[in-house]
Formats: structure tokens, sequence, C-alpha cells
């Protein structure tokens, strides 16, 4: 069964704490994309990782830091410096940025910040 | 102003009807567009993706762009409770060699919801 898992589905955290969203893809995509859904709002890109070994900051980066050392794995940390981390976190992937362009979705996690 | 503009809604229609969803757009290079279903607190669900203008139809699904008017649509026929969920436009810019820039722009999504 090929798909995107993201863990945990929900996630819980007090304030000053950094805490890693995992991301894994069995579909052998290039590309991996992380984006924050916030209620009533559209996505917004954080990272995304077109290649093992690198990666580009998104629209709102900062208080966010990413790793892709392998193919299959694109974990998020959201650190103490991120001002406003409660939201859903969604990570994506796509085959290569070559095309075709859609992204499929994991099932998000939803961190809460207290 | 948005790059991408999408009404919230929310919409609500009865069973049958059939729905209109709308984005507009600002940036004339964008050029791959999709649309996206969402159900409550899960991930998006690609539905549709056309890089044309023109109409693209599946099943009860179309999705249409209009390129000289910037104006995208996704039109559902027959409307069923289970269609109710947020739909969400997105579209990509391409660079002179075909690669996307790995960037989805998206809209803010409409709310839909189909009583019986």
């Amino acid at each position: 069964d090929g798909g995107i898992t993201q863990s945990p589905k929900y996630l819980f955290r007090k304030e000053g704490q950094n805490v890693t969203l995992s991301c894994e893809q069995n579909l052998n995509h290039d590309a991996m994309y992380w984006y924050r859904q916030d209620p009533g709002q559209g996505l917004r890109l954080i990272y995304y990782s077109q290649i093992v070994n690198d990666f580009q900051k998104g629209d709102i980066a900062e208080g966010y830091s990413v790793s892709r050392e392998k193919k299959e794995s694109f974990p998020l940390t959201v650190t103490s410096a991120q001002k406003n981390p409660t939201a859903f976190y969604l990570c994506a992937s796509s085959i290569a940025p070559t095309g075709p362009y859609e992204q499929y979705f994991g099932p998000g996690t939803r961190l809460t910040v207290t | 102003q948005k790059e991408v503009e999408q009404d919230p809604g929310p919409l609500s229609v009865p069973e049958g009807a059939i729905v209109s969803l709308n984005c507009t757009y600002s940036n004339s290079a964008f050029q791959y567009f999709m649309w996206y279903r969402q159900y409550s607190r899960k991930g998006p669900e690609l539905l549709m993706y056309t890089y044309s203008s023109g109409n693209k139809e599946d099943g009860r699904f179309t999705a249409q762009v209009d390129k000289s008017s910037k104006y995208i649509s996704l039109f559902i026929r027959d409307s069923q409770p289970s269609d109710s969920a947020t739909y969400l436009c997105a579209m990509t810019l391409l660079d002179p060699g075909g690669t996307s820039y790995g960037k989805l722009t998206f809209g803010q999504g409409t709310i839909l919801t189909v009583h019986p």
C-alpha cells in the first residue's frame, strides 16, 4: 500500500520545547514538502526538498528546520523560536520537480502548544 | 492582494444540485492547476489537474480553466452528501524548462455542505 504517513496524528507540547514531526513516503517520489494550515486559511509552504540532502525555505520557514537524509523521509522540527506553532501540519510529495506536478498529501499532524 | 483568491463560503446546497466553485489568480505565469478535496481533520486529496485552457471532465467533476481571464472553476454535477468538504484550488509556476519551482499556491478553500 503506497502512501504518505505522518505521525503522530495529535501532538501536545509545552511552550519552549522543540518538537519533531515525522513524514515518511513509500511512493518513490523525489520531492517532499511541508505545509501549515490554520483555520479558514489555505496551505502555506514551510520547506520543500527536491532531492536528498537538499532543501529550500518556503514562505514561512522562520522557526522551523528540516532534514532530508533519505529519499523516504522528511522530518520537520518546530523550534521554540516559532511564535505561533499551534496548527495543522501537512506533509506532501510529488514524483519530481520536472513533472508531473501534482502533490499528494499525508493525513496531517495536529500540533497544540500551550 | 493574494495571488489566488477563493470565496471561503460556506456554500450549502441540496442533494442533486450543480455546484460551482471558483478561483481567480493574479499571476499570469501560473500554468498548472489543481483541485483538492479536504474532509474535516484529514489531508487534502487530489481531485483533478489540468494545464490547458478549456474543460476537463472526470465523472461528476469538471475542471475549467480560462487563462485569459485568470479564472478556474470546478463543477460538481448531481452533488451528494459525501461531497461535503472543503475544496482547495492550487496552482504552480513552471520555469522555461518546464520544471516546477516546487511551490503550489493555494486558495483559501471553499467549505461545501450538501444536505439530503
